[in-house]
């Protein structure tokens, strides 16, 4: 079946600019997540949706970025300004159950990632 | 807060070498523990887990064991093939909560 997509999956940007970044969970899974891997680092948790709400968003690091996921599937994570230190690759993983699940519903499936490149 | 050490890389070793690389863990309660893996060009992937502590994680000839007592989750593998030249990030999770990730470690199996 159809694991978790993202698009697009290389975007580079200017200094300044805003940039958006999809992500298309697996049917069904009531979870997303968003993290954020910079080069040669880990992934860092940035924010976590339980359909369509936003339960924690306590990773993201300034206000320039905003999350969403209006119909409780695809999400979006839009950054504004863009500057030089928010290059990275950003991951989006989603998960079938919420917070009540058990360990089976709670597995994480990433996508492949988007690489966002700041000029 | 919760936090994942994992060992200094990169790592190189040979063909059939044996593998071990240390992950170190500090968290409340009682989390999930994993090592995921990120082969060249692709996704993180999760190789094996372990929900509690003296349960053995094991897949693709990797074994983890989740040991409370060192708050350890050393991923080890017996004999490494050049296919096993990945990223390997060690993590842990509170039921349904974000993951925290140790910083990785580059492996590279030389034929």
């Amino acid at each position: 079946g159809a694991g978790v997509s993202q698009s697009p999956r290389y975007k580079v940007a200017k200094r300044g600019q805003d940039v958006a970044l999809r992500c298309d969970p697996i049917s069904g899974h009531v979870s997303l997540f968003w993290y954020q891997q910079a080069l040669g680092q880990g992934p860092e948790f940035l924010t976590y949706f339980q359909n369509e709400a936003q339960l924690d968003k306590s990773g993201l690091p300034s206000d320039r970025f905003f999350a969403e996921r209006p119909e409780g599937s695809v999400s979006t994570l839009k950054i504004q300004r863009t500057q030089q230190e928010d290059s990275a690759v950003y991951l989006c993983a989603s998960s079938l159950g919420g917070l009540a699940g058990g360990d089976t519903y709670n597995e994480q499936f990433f996508g492949p990632g988007t690489r966002l490149t700041v000029l | 807060g919760n936090s994942v050490t994992q060992m200094e890389g990169p790592v190189t070793l040979s063909e059939e070498a044996f593998l071990t690389i240390n992950c170190t863990y500090t968290a409340t309660g009682y989390p999930s523990l994993f090592w995921y893996v990120q082969y060249p060009g692709e996704g993180l992937q999760l190789l094996l887990k372990a929900t509690k502590a003296d349960d053995k994680g094991s897949n693709k000839g990797f074994e983890a064991t989740y040991r409370k007592e060192t708050t350890s989750f050393h991923l080890e593998k017996g004999s490494v093939q050049v296919s096993d030249s990945a990223v390997y990030f060690c993590a842990l999770r509170r039921g349904a909560q974000k993951l925290v990730f140790g910083q990785g470690t580059r492996l590279t199996i030389n034929p």
